[in-house]
């Protein structure tokens, strides 16, 4: 069976540090990846998505970058942390068709103080 | 653009009743889908609706595609405790990598 793991669980920085959140995939070659955030109180807003290694989507300008160094490995990194970068980031996977199912992570809670 | 729009996005009730959450999207749709989250934790897969007139039903939960009038219902017989979370409606647009989230519905179930 396929399972995500997603670390750290729950980090807090300093406005302007940097950042590196990871996602791996278990069970399963060549899924689609990923990133989502949720603020407090909004919906789920797509990051970022990759096809497969190397090819990173970007959705939404912004400080985040993505990449994907292995099939299964997918990170989500920034130079500077701003406030409103504060969130629930949560990484996902599907079985690599277009409008498949997503299976989501358990979340990353992130607070930039 | 891609709208998703719930309603309501708060709902109050008391356990054994029941409710129906509506979910109107605004283009023609490839798959429906119905997560689940509970607070602080990650998004569960509730439902996949394929095509119009999908009905698939989980124990308290029914969950229904009509994509003629572009609605997806979720329905909750004689609520329990264990319902209370919040309900996310998502379009998959045919051929498209990208899910579209409603907003969310916030269930409380009061004893």
């Amino acid at each position: 069976s396929q399972t995500i793991h997603q670390w750290p669980a729950t980090l807090v920085q300093p406005v302007g540090s940097p950042l590196s959140l990871e996602c791996t995939v278990e069970g399963t070659s060549n899924p689609n990846l990923y990133w989502y955030r949720q603020a407090a109180g909004r919906g789920l807003q797509l990051l970022f998505y990759s096809v497969g290694i190397g090819q990173i989507s970007s959705e939404v300008p912004q400080n985040l970058s993505a990449s994907r160094p292995q099939d299964r490995q997918f990170i989500l990194s920034s130079k500077k942390l701003l406030l409103s970068d504060s969130g629930f980031y949560l990484c996902a996977w599907g079985p690599g068709l277009p409008s498949d199912e997503q299976y989501f992570g358990p979340g990353t809670r992130l607070t930039v103080t | 653009e891609l709208k998703v729009e719930q309603n309501p996005l708060f709902l109050s009730m008391q356990e054994g009743k029941n409710y129906t959450i509506y979910c109107n999207y605004s283009t023609t749709s490839d798959r429906l889908y119905w997560y689940r989250q509970d607070p602080g934790k990650s998004l569960e897969s509730l439902f996949v609706l394929l095509s119009n007139g999908a009905v698939k039903q989980e124990g308290r939960l029914m969950a229904s595609l009509d994509t003629k009038a572009r609605l997806s219902t979720l329905h909750i017989t004689a609520a329990v405790h264990d319902l209370s979370a919040t309900y996310f409606c998502v379009h998959s647009g045919a051929g498209s990598y990208q899910l579209t989230f409603g907003k969310g519905t916030k269930l409380s179930v009061i004893p």
